[in-house]
């Protein structure tokens, strides 16, 4: 499928488990982040990337790992799933490096620790 | 603390009429604004944006306004039709790429 997809839509896991948040785009775009999206917050940085192997860390990074080992791909891992990390999250990507330009998001994984 | 503010958490208007959805901001250092409409279910999807050297940009039904003096944008949606009804996110940015979103706003445009 053409754009930016995420995977799974919906995912339910434990306090203290490890879970991964894959996000895949087909334009070839440099940039890519990830967001999550709560209630009185909006939606805040986590982690953006501005080519394979280059990552740096966004507003609310704690408790959060990326890997960027291929352009296409952006996989967020919670190494250690806690409460306070249930939220929808959102993948983005932007194609001008250091530019002015939108950025495309996914349809989002809400994500609930139990 | 939130850089980007959004302080109307809902808005209503009649069908036809005008929307304004309003967006402060505190960083100066602020050249990129964009706003975002989002349906439920769905990741955002980017409306208009303008930049720091502008007042104003228009596409169609929208435009947006931008004071730097008082930090603070604003979009208007005219006429206002019930497809629009959404929540709708301002987005700025010092470098056009790490954005700073708010918290966004839910407009419901009455039938």
């Amino acid at each position: 499928d053409a754009g930016i997809t995420q995977s799974p839509r919906y995912k339910i896991t434990e306090t203290g488990r490890q879970v991964t948040l894959m996000c895949h785009q087909t334009w070839s775009h440099s940039y890519m982040f990830w967001y999550r999206q709560d209630l009185g917050h909006g939606l805040r940085l986590i982690y953006y990337s501005a080519a394979a192997d280059i990552t740096d860390k966004g507003e609310v990074p704690d408790g959060y790992v990326v890997s960027r080992s291929k352009t296409e791909n952006f996989p967020l891992t919670l190494e250690s799933a806690t409460r306070s990390q249930t939220s929808v999250y959102f993948c983005a990507s932007n194609s001008l490096s250091g530019g002015l330009d939108e950025q495309y998001f996914g349809p989002g994984t809400r994500l609930t620790v139990t | 603390d939130q850089q980007v503010k959004q302080n109307s958490p809902s808005l209503s208007v009649q069908e036809g009429r005008i929307s304004i959805l309003n967006c402060d901001y505190t960083n100066s250092m602020f050249d990129y604004f964009l706003w975002y409409k989002k349906y439920p279910a769905e990741g955002p999807t980017f409306l208009i944006s303008i930049s720091s050297i502008k007042d104003k940009n228009e596409d169609g039904r929208f435009t947006v306004f931008l004071n730097k003096s008082a930090k603070h944008l604003s979009l208007h949606i005219v006429p206002s039709q019930p497809g629009d009804s959404a929540v709708y996110f301002c987005a700025a940015s010092p470098t056009g790429n790490q954005f700073y979103f708010g918290t966004g706003t839910s407009l419901t445009v009455i039938p």
